[in-house]
């Protein structure tokens, strides 16, 4: 079956360190992936989109990588802080999301 | 813009009654979601339309759910009977096009209890 997978449901990091969340999928290719952050309460804010043919995307202390070949996709965040402490959230072209990963940035 | 718009934020319901949630897309965004969120099954895609027209409706669980969009600025989902199992967050979503790099905007979400 086609699958989006988030391999980590939590992750907690020291603030001033880079967070690395990961999305994989599995029987599918798609044109591209989305990432949201969610707040508690909240409904999911779009952040990135990285399409199929390009290797990386930066949006300030956000970078997205895209590896067609490992069928992953890589979330940074660099110099974490406390206050992007969310759920963060990858979703397929088709709209499907997956389950998110928790994370925690310790001052 | 003010966004996506659900109504009501909250909803507590008895087993067995009707239940019906509205979102308000953003002016001019032509495609309408409806998502379930749950903590076992995560961020689900229940329904979605195109121009008002409902295009993918897989997710949508079984024949007690049903969807409408009777025009660009409106939507309903409806449940009829509710059952205890359908308690969850329930987001409308909105985008200008798919594949674009705006993503989707989301509604704050309808929580839904049913005892």
């Amino acid at each position: 079956s086609q699958k989006i997978e988030q391999n980590s449901e939590a992750l907690n990091i020291q603030e001033g360190k880079t967070a690395t969340l990961t999305c994989n999928y599995t029987n599918y290719s798609p044109a591209y992936l989305q990432w949201y952050r969610q707040d508690p309460g909240r409904g999911p804010v779009f952040l990135l989109l990285i399409r199929e043919n390009e290797k990386e995307k930066r949006k300030e202390r956000l970078k997205v990588t895209f590896d067609t070949t490992l069928k992953q996709s890589l979330f940074h965040i660099t110099a974490s802080q406390p206050a992007d402490s969310a759920t963060y959230l990858c979703a397929r072209d088709d709209m499907r999301f997956g389950a998110g990963t928790r994370l925690t940035v310790k001052p | 813009d003010a966004g996506v718009i659900q109504s009501p934020r909250h909803e507590v319901t008895e087993m067995g009654q009707e239940v019906t949630l509205r979102c308000k897309p953003i002016s001019g965004h032509d495609y309408l979601f409806w998502y379930r969120q749950t903590m076992m099954r995560g961020l689900e895609l229940l329904i979605y339309f195109n121009n008002n027209v409902p295009i993918d409706d897989s997710g949508m669980p079984e024949d007690r759910f049903s969807a409408k969009m009777p025009n660009a600025s409106f939507s309903t989902l409806k449940i009829q009977p509710s059952e205890p199992r359908d308690s969850a967050v329930y987001f409308c979503a909105s985008s200008l096009v798919v594949r674009d790099a705006y993503g989707y905007t989301f509604g704050s979400g309808t929580r839904l209890t049913v005892v």
